[in-house]
């Protein structure tokens, strides 16, 4: 159990266009979902903490405006990577967890490309 | 301000030489410390969470262990498939988030 996937896989949009990002939780229902972001031989990242029904936390630095999360159901969250820039390119991840559990399972991730 | 610092950055072994990982951190109030492996191009994959200190387990040839300040991953006669980064991450009593360390590049040669 505790299998998360991303959708899609790889993306590559247009500078100024956005690109939406999935996140389900196919066998167990995620009360929290995390965002992360990394960089090429970096460690990740967290973008914002995401609870089911409330509107996410963002992390220092992290622009809200911009990377638009939604989280509107227990096995569904996105990010919509809005008015998108080369400077965005990176792999993204989502994790999320049970409830009353403190692991994290990681989804496969999702390589933007903004040309 | 939690910290997580893993050493050795990089390590390359042949196989069947066992080694371990470390993973040294500072945290107010340890809820909980994490071991994942990631892959090339893929999400981690969760491997051990460790509570209190003299806690252990294993997985495999995959043996974590936790004191009050750092926790060892200890890999016992790898395989070439063992390859992979390895990251250690902690939670904070109270909070969902975790903090990552910037993970160990193991590889294994066959």
């Amino acid at each position: 159990g505790a299998v998360v996937s991303q959708h899609p896989s790889r993306v590559i949009c247009k500078s100024g266009t956005s690109v939406k990002i999935e996140c389900r939780s196919l066998d167990f229902q995620a009360t929290t979902m995390f965002w992360y972001r990394q960089f090429p031989k970096k460690s990740l990242m967290l973008m914002a903490t995401s609870n089911e029904g409330s509107k996410a936390t963002y992390e220092q630095g992290v622009e809200k405006d911009k990377f638009l999360i939604n989280h509107a159901s227990l096995t569904l969250s996105t990010l919509t990577v809005t008015s998108a820039h080369p400077e965005d390119s990176s792999f993204y991840i989502c994790s999320a967890s049970k409830a009353g559990s403190y692991e994290q399972y990681f989804g496969p991730g999702t390589r933007l490309t903004v040309t | 301000e939690d910290q997580v610092t893993q050493s050795p950055e990089a390590l390359r072994l042949q196989e069947g030489e066992s080694s371990s990982l470390n993973c040294s951190y500072t945290v107010s109030g340890l809820r909980g410390l994490f071991w994942y492996r990631q892959d090339p191009g893929k999400g981690p994959e969760f491997l051990f969470t460790l509570y209190s200190a003299g806690e252990e387990k294993e997985k495999e040839r995959l043996k974590a262990t936790l004191t009050k300040k750092e926790s060892f991953l200890h890999i016992t006669a790898p395989k070439p498939e063992d390859s992979a980064t390895y990251l250690c991450a902690v939670q904070q009593q109270g909070a969902q988030k975790l903090v990552f360390g910037q993970g160990t590049r193991l590889t294994i040669n066959p």
